[in-house]
Parts: C-alpha cells; structure tokens; sequence
C-alpha cells in the first residue's frame, strides 16, 4: 500500500466550477500538509500548507485536514483556465529531517 | 520565478555518457534536495544536504553521485545511465532540514537517456 493515494485524473472541468482534489495516507505520523501546483516544464510550487488538522483559506483555495479519516481535500472556487496543472499533495510527520512524501498528483484542465 | 536555478533545463545523454546537473538556491536556506519525477508516479526523494553534509541517500544506484560543495550548489553528478532513469530531476531548498519546513523546488532538469 502506497504511504500516500492520489487520483491522477485527468479532471476536465469548465470555468467558474468548484474544484475538489483529494488525498488518502496511511501513516497517522504525519502532521504537516502541503499542497504544490505544477505547470506543464516548471517545478511544483506551494500552493498550500497546514499544520494538523482544520481548514486553511486564501483567496479561492481552501485546504481541508482530517486526520481522524486521513484524509486531505484541497478545494478551488470559481475555477479558472489558469488553474490547469497538476497539483500534488504533500505531507511529513517525523524523522530526524524534513522527508516530503507526495501523491503522484492530480491533473486538472479548466476549459473556457 | 523561484530562488532556485537548475542547469541545463534539458539533457540528452547516451548510457555511456558522464554528465552532470547543477543546482544553485539564492534564498540563504541551509538544506538542500534532490528529486526525481516520473511519469504517472510521486516525486521521489533522492538525496538530502544538511549544512553540505548528506543526511539522507535514499537507496539511490552509485550512478548517481550528489555534491554539495556550499548550501548554496548542489550537484548530481551521472553516469553510466540506463534508460529507465530518464525523467525530471528536481533540485528543491529549505531554511533548516527539520521537519515541516518548507521546501521550494527548481524548475528541473528534464533528462533522457538513450
């Protein structure tokens, strides 16, 4: 079983809808969670970072944690073509140094 | 643009080949991080510099072979490739190693190997 389980789509959407994106883990350690985008040729960006459970908001993303479930959403409003491009869920827990484990991400094209 | 520069942006290398990719971070961070990202699978954390001493090798094959000559360079020295290592190699910095400090990646090297 894979530390950390994410739907790699792709998820087609039209502009203006809400978009959500999930993860699932399997290890209860982890207490630090982050979402990054990736543009097509370009490196992953934070997008997202919470700390244990609870929501987080900026602007039209808002990043949900249940550790009870495992389980992390990252929600986008009034989705827009800009938005297209892999986003990747990230999380650490423990260890003596900061070891990032990502989903295998989730591609996503807002169409007009 | 992130404060973390990769050269080249592009490789094409034969298996027989010795090249290497070069990473430099302009955000004063202390630790520094290779990866690699292929198709359809989760970035896969290589190598990790702490202060220029490695603290992680993540089971890594000795044809690749990391440098960190100051926290600011960090290299992947390779050679000797096999097709299947084809892929894009993120280099990525944090203010200290510990634990939930943020990392911020570079734009990648995208590699193929022949």
């Amino acid at each position: 079983q894979k530390e950390v389980e994410q739907d790699p789509g792709p998820l087609s959407v039209p502009e203006g809808a809400i978009v959500s994106l999930n993860c699932t883990y399997s290890n209860s350690a982890f207490q630090y969670f982050m979402w990054y985008r990736q543009y097509s040729r370009k490196g992953p960006e934070l997008l997202m970072y919470t700390y244990s459970s609870g929501n987080k908001e900026d602007g039209r993303f808002t990043a949900q944690v249940d550790k009870s479930s495992k389980y992390i959403s990252l929600f986008i409003r009034d989705s827009q073509p800009s938005d297209s491009a892999t986003y990747l869920c990230a999380m650490s827990g423990s260890g003596g140094y900061n070891k990032l484990i990502f989903g295998a991400g989730t591609r996503l094209a807002v169409h007009p | 643009e992130t404060g973390v520069t990769q050269t080249p942006r592009h490789l094409v290398m034969g298996m027989t080949n010795k090249k290497s990719l070069k990473c430099e971070q302009h955000l004063g961070h202390n630790a520094m991080y290779w990866y690699k990202q292929s198709a359809k699978k989760p970035l896969e954390l290589m190598f990790v510099y702490s202060l220029e001493e490695r603290v992680e090798n993540n089971s890594v094959p000795s044809r690749f072979s990391p440098e960190c000559p100051n926290s600011s360079h960090l290299f992947l020295h390779l050679h000797t490739l096999q097709p299947e290592d084809s892929a894009l190699y993120l280099c990525a910095s944090s203010q200290d190693r510990g634990v939930g400090e943020t990392q911020y990646f570079g734009p990648g090297t995208r590699l193929l190997v022949l």
